[in-house]
């Protein structure tokens, strides 16, 4: 399977601020998936990122809260913009092989504090 | 929408006991997967299922996919401390949503020595 190199693993920063995280893919993969993973919880997406178009956001995910670049087959970048304590959370980062029937594989998570 | 409810969310077991983990989809799914996600660590792929009544076996692990290809279930045979982490099923979607996929909300295990 593929690997992702996600970038930081961790970060604590200031409310207000904003944190762009990144996702380095090893191989060409149309599909990336960005999740939000509280302590102890599930999955939750936010937001599904196509090379060539705009990403999609799940319900209760907008753009100028999350916005997401997908500039070519391998990479991806997740801000989290204007940040409050309750943006405090793991970020994942995931894609898939093209092929229909393929497994997940994830970045390693970041783990963002907001104080 | 799309939902995958999995229970239970927690389960202790002592070292040598069986554990099982039970996912339960509102619609068909085109395949299901199994994911672990160890303490600190990130969800790393065990198995899929794509096969209506599918039965796959890895080691001390029997993952089932249901007949009608909406439920799932992984068990654990004898349960040893490295089993310890929390497992999810993912539903991959159907149609408009193929391609997505449908996390539980995952059962965590501990196993005590």
């Amino acid at each position: 399977s593929a690997v992702i190199s996600q970038k930081p693993s961790r970060d604590i920063c200031q409310r207000g601020t904003s944190l762009t995280i990144q996702c380095q893919v090893d191989s060409q993969v149309t599909m990336m998936f960005w999740y939000r993973q509280q302590p102890g919880q599930s999955l939750t997406l936010i937001a599904t990122a196509n090379q060539g178009s705009e990403a999609t956001y799940e319900s209760g995910f907008v753009i100028d809260k999350f916005p997401i670049s997908r500039p070519n087959l391998t990479f991806s970048t997740l801000t989290v913009s204007n940040m409050s304590p309750e943006d405090s959370s793991i970020y994942l980062c995931s894609s898939k092989a093209d092929s229909l029937n393929t497994e997940a594989f994830f970045g390693q998570g970041t783990r963002l504090t907001v104080v | 929408g799309q939902q995958v409810m999995q229970i239970p969310q927690y389960q202790h077991v002592q070292e040598g006991e069986d554990f099982t983990t039970y996912c339960n989809s509102s619609t068909t799914l085109s395949n299901i997967q199994w994911y672990k996600q160890r303490p600190g660590g990130h969800p790393v792929f065990l198995i899929q299922l794509v096969k209506s009544g599918e039965v796959k076996k890895q080691k001390r692990l029997t993952f089932q996919f249901g007949e009608a290809k909406k439920n799932s279930s992984l068990h654990i045979t004898a349960t040893q401390t490295t089993d310890v982490g929390t497992y999810f099923c993912a539903g991959r979607g159907r149609g408009s949503t193929l391609g997505r996929l449908y996390f539980g909300r995952g059962t965590q295990l501990t196993v005590w020595p």
